[in-house]
């Protein structure tokens, strides 16, 4: 119940298109959902979040879609780019206590130019 | 601001060996993670404290891991013995508190290989 379910595994797209990653999960009292990127090398950086008040949120060319009575989160990249491949990782959390992020298994975006 | 900063970023050690890493969280952040990702999956909290105090520790395999936090700052992970399977990168993060919606950072991590 505390799992994430993240799809696809790897996604390639045409620069300029729309990259399209989902997850899905069980334990209802998850109250945030960020999204995160990963570079080679690096470690995760918050890309955006949201919480289950809202629907949708978008910052510049990337947008989260938010269905509560599914248990379903998606983050889509507009006009995607060469510089956007990177494995992202979506995650949940129940902020009441200890904030702990339980987070999906990753996927691996590569825009091809 | 300084970021979470991580050392070593490399580790090759024999399988039954010991082996600790260093964490030092971004400056004022009272909550600190370990996390271990091991390679194609994504993180898997180990353990997160608030100030000097576990808060969670529940997928800590305590047979063998250890962490602590003196004095609120930084953090050290040990690892006694290593398995084969504790090959993975081993991500500190710090947040400022334990209240809503409170971004984590996340350092470098540790790259750790049993061989």
């Amino acid at each position: 119940q505390q799992q994430v379910k993240q799809s696809p595994q790897s996604l390639i797209v045409q620069k300029g298109g729309i990259s399209i990653i989902n997850c899905a999960y069980e334990n209802t009292a998850f109250d945030y959902f960020p999204w995160y990127q990963q570079f080679p090398g690096k470690g995760p950086a918050l890309l955006i979040a949201i919480r289950p008040d809202v629907s949708e949120k978008k910052e510049g060319r990337f947008t989260i879609s938010f269905n509560k009575s599914a248990k379903q989160f998606s983050l889509h990249i507009m006009d995607s780019q060469p510089g956007d491949s990177a494995t992202y990782f979506c995650a949940a959390s129940i902020t009441q206590g200890a904030q702990k992020l339980v987070f999906g298994q990753g996927t691996r975006l590569t825009i091809n130019p | 601001e300084a970021g979470v900063a991580q050392s070593p970023r490399y580790k090759i050690i024999e399988k039954r060996q010991s082996v600790a890493f260093w964490c030092n969280p971004i400056s004022g952040h009272a909550t600190l993670y370990w996390y271990q990702q091991i390679l194609g999956q994504g993180p898997k909290l180990l353990i997160q404290f608030q100030n000097n105090g576990v808060v969670d520790d529940s997928q800590l395999p305590k047979d063998r891991f250890s962490a602590e936090r003196l004095k609120g700052v930084d953090s050290t992970l040990k690892i006694q013995p290593a398995k084969l399977e504790d090959s993975a990168v081993y991500l500190c993060a710090s947040s400022l508190a334990l209240r809503q919606y409170t971004e984590a950072f996340f350092g470098q991590g540790t790259r750790l290989t049993v061989v």
